[in-house]
């Protein structure tokens, strides 16, 4: 069965710190994607990597940052982290050459900032 | 500039009747939707989707509607069950134009089905 896996399913921070998200997948996905998931906002894209050292911004990528560096490994960086910072975030991966057939999700990292 | 829109931020039914989340885009250029669906605590899940050369795909309780020319579609889970519960997404893609299949998701129904 094919995966998304965050490192982490919880986690409090306190303001100011430096946050590392980290997700990897096992299916050999070239593309992957960071998304945060507010209450009545849905889903925002941060980031995306098309491939290996490759990035994009997405829709918010303010007080963000990424590193793929394996092509299995795509990382999430809050510089100093912010209470508005606090969110769901999700992290998820595509085939491309199947990619128009959507997206596959970690389970997802409670982040709080406090 | 929200290009898919789920202007129904929740909905409630009884267990046994039909459920329709309502999902509505602007861009032309997409020609692919999707519909997941998210537990708490969960990432979302993939649901079902349907091409804009069809106008209706069905997967056991679930039927997605496509109408092209009112930029609308629409998912109906028959019959709704308890475990149904949960925030459903919206999401659509280009393939030209070159948004390389980008999705783009809507903001999201509660749907709440109750026994």
């Amino acid at each position: 069965d094919v995966k998304v896996t965050q490192s982490s399913r919880y986690l409090v921070k306190r303001t100011g710190e430096k946050v590392f998200l980290e997700c990897v997948q096992d299916m050999d996905h070239e593309n992957m994607f960071w998304y945060r998931q507010d209450p009545g906002l849905g889903l925002r894209l941060i980031y995306f990597s098309y491939d290996v050292k490759m990035k994009e911004k997405g829709d918010i990528p303010e007080g963000y940052s990424v590193s793929r560096e394996k092509k299995e490994r795509f990382s999430l960086i809050l510089e100093s982290a912010s209470t508005n910072q606090t969110s769901m975030y999700l992290c998820a991966s595509r085939s491309l050459w199947t990619g128009r057939y959507g997206y596959t999700f970690g389970s997802g990292t409670r982040l709080t900032v406090v | 500039d929200q290009q898919v829109k789920q202007n129904s931020p929740s909905l409630s039914v009884q267990e046994g009747r039909i459920s329709i989340l309502n999902c509505d885009y602007t861009n032309s250029m997409f020609d692919y939707f999707l519909w997941y669906k998210k537990y708490p605590a969960e990432g979302p899940t993939f649901l079902i989707s349907i091409s804009s050369i069809k106008d209706k795909n069905e997967d056991g309780r679930f039927t997605v509607f496509l109408n092209k020319s009112a930029k609308h579609l629409s998912l109906h889970i028959v019959p709704s069950q308890p475990g149904d519960s949960a925030v459903y997404f919206c999401a659509a893609s280009a393939s030209s134009g070159g948004s390389n299949y980008k999705l783009t998701f809507g903001k999201g129904t509660l749907l709440t089905v109750n026994p």
